[in-house]
């Protein structure tokens, strides 16, 4: 079974400033997808950004971007120009994209509680 | 367009008691899970269907029950709450691929 690992339950950072979120994963597939969610305290789960693991580009949405390294099993999320609105709860997560007792299945890590200091 | 509904919010229960929480889903998606987040833990799937009916178990399944009713629908059935069953219960849904879940706004449980 596939396993994610997100190693810093906290980070902060000052507002306008840029902060790295880091996740690793485990799997013996060659082809799945990853995510970031964005969870702020109204509970509510948002996708910030995705990846294909057969594209070797890595993925951006305006100020998020992650930094995918496929051998290495790491997929870290970059926030630049921090604002007082990304506190939040951010999970990284995996799905499989190959057939078996795994696809479909959305597989999160421990999450990781983001603090921006004005 | 209201996506994934979930009802109740808020619910406090007696150990022993019984309850089912309600999900559905308007964007005519196939798949539909139901996770639970405790503290540290982050989201652990309870159950899944893939499709109308069909469902299979997830991470953490026992003491749990459920039933996807048709393709908008797939509700959660709790037969006995313990108080280990205390947590924030999501329901999501999705097309299968590389398509993100789309979440419900989240059920608290709290089992007394």
């Amino acid at each position: 079974a596939q396993t994610v690992t997100q190693s810093q339950p906290e980070m902060s950072v000052q507002e306008a400033e840029t902060v790295t979120l880091s996740c690793t994963y485990d799997t013996s597939e060659s082809d799945y997808y990853l995510f970031w969610y964005k969870q702020p305290p109204s509970r509510q789960m948002i996708l910030v950004i995705r990846q294909e693991a057969y594209k070797q580009q890595n993925a951006t949405e305006n100020r998020f971007s992650v930094n995918f390294q496929k051998a290495a099993k790491s997929f870290s999320l970059k926030i630049s120009d921090s604002q007082l609105g990304d506190a939040a709860m951010y999970f990284c997560a995996y799905r499989s994209a190959v057939g078996g007792t795994s696809y479909g299945k959305l597989t999160f890590g421990q999450g990781t509680i983001l603090t921006v200091h004005p | 367009n209201a996506g994934v509904t979930q009802t109740p919010k808020f619910q406090v229960l007696k150990t022993g008691q019984s309850m089912t929480l309600q999900c559905a889903q308007d964007m005519n998606h196939n798949s539909m899970y139901w996770y639970r987040q405790d503290p540290g833990m982050g989201l652990r799937l309870i159950y899944y269907s893939a499709s109308e009916g069909t469902t299979d178990k997830g991470e953490v399944p026992n003491g749990y029950n459920v039933s996807r009713l048709n393709k908008r629908e797939f509700s959660l059935r709790l037969e006995s709450a313990a108080p280990s069953q205390t947590s924030v219960y999501f329901c999501a849904s999705s097309e299968i691929g590389g398509s993100p879940l789309h979440f419900g706004n989240g059920t608290r449980l709290t089992v007394t």
